[in-house]
């Protein structure tokens, strides 16, 4: 199995700061890689799909870059709706494995 | 944009099943996979596997393969997810997401079903 793995597992952060959360992959996933967003008592929902592309309807100050085994979600300007969890999943071969998240915490 | 509606939050005993459904609509069943994911209290996403309504080929994740059956019901555009031999350690949220398969992730989810597996 392809194992994910995320840093930090917790970022404290303010309103208007520049955040990058980072995602390792064990093996090589190509671009096949997905960001979620999840806040407390709800389901996941799709930020980026393909390492880098933005889902219909996500603001643009989310981005994503990356191949291979390194990933970056970016949050250029963090907003008080951006504090939740977030995880990274690769879908290049099966099982999908989700990296373990990222809190993002009002600093 | 599709919608997925999954069943109620359930208790089971320890030995027990539980088969989650979950029902799509505003899109063709078929064009998609369904994966299934669940999240035990205070902890991440764990993916358990995949079904496509297409032609019901699956993939489970091993952690519970033997246990774990994924159907669908094209008739009614409903996919489940049945979980037998419960333990403790299967009380968790479980989710349904619409799967692209290996290109765009998982767009669109259910709202999550709670299975609480106590004696």
């Amino acid at each position: 199995d392809i194992q994910m793995t995320q840093s930090p597992s917790t970022l404290s952060a303010s309103v208007g700061d520049r955040v990058t959360i980072t995602c390792r992959a064990s093996q090589s996933v190509s671009n096949w890689l997905a960001w979620y967003q999840q806040k407390p008592g709800k389901a996941p929902n799709l930020l980026i799909y393909k390492a880098s592309i933005l889902e219909s309807g996500v603001p643009p100050r989310f981005s994503g870059s990356g191949s291979g085994t390194e990933f970056t979600l970016t949050i250029s300007s963090l907003q008080p709706d951006d504090f939740a969890a977030y995880y990274c999943q690769q879908y290049n071969s099966y099982p999908w494995t989700f990296g373990q998240g990222t809190k993002v915490e009002i600093k | 944009q599709g919608q997925l509606v999954q069943s109620g939050g359930e208790v089971k005993k320890p030995g027990a099943a539980v088969k989650v459904s979950c029902k799509t609509s505003n899109y063709t069943f078929t064009d998609y996979g369904i994966s299934w994911v669940r999240q035990a209290p205070g902890q991440g996403l764990e993916w358990m596997g995949w079904i496509s309504p297409y032609n019901g080929n699956t993939n489970y994740a091993q952690k519970v393969q033997g246990r774990i059956t994924m159907t669908t019901d094209t008739s009614t555009s409903t996919a489940y997810m049945e979980l037998r031999s419960l333990t403790s350690d299967d009380t968790a949220v479980y989710y349904c997401a619409r799967d692209w398969g290996a290109t765009n992730g998982m767009d669109v989810w259910g709202q999550g079903t709670t299975i609480t597996v106590s004696s």
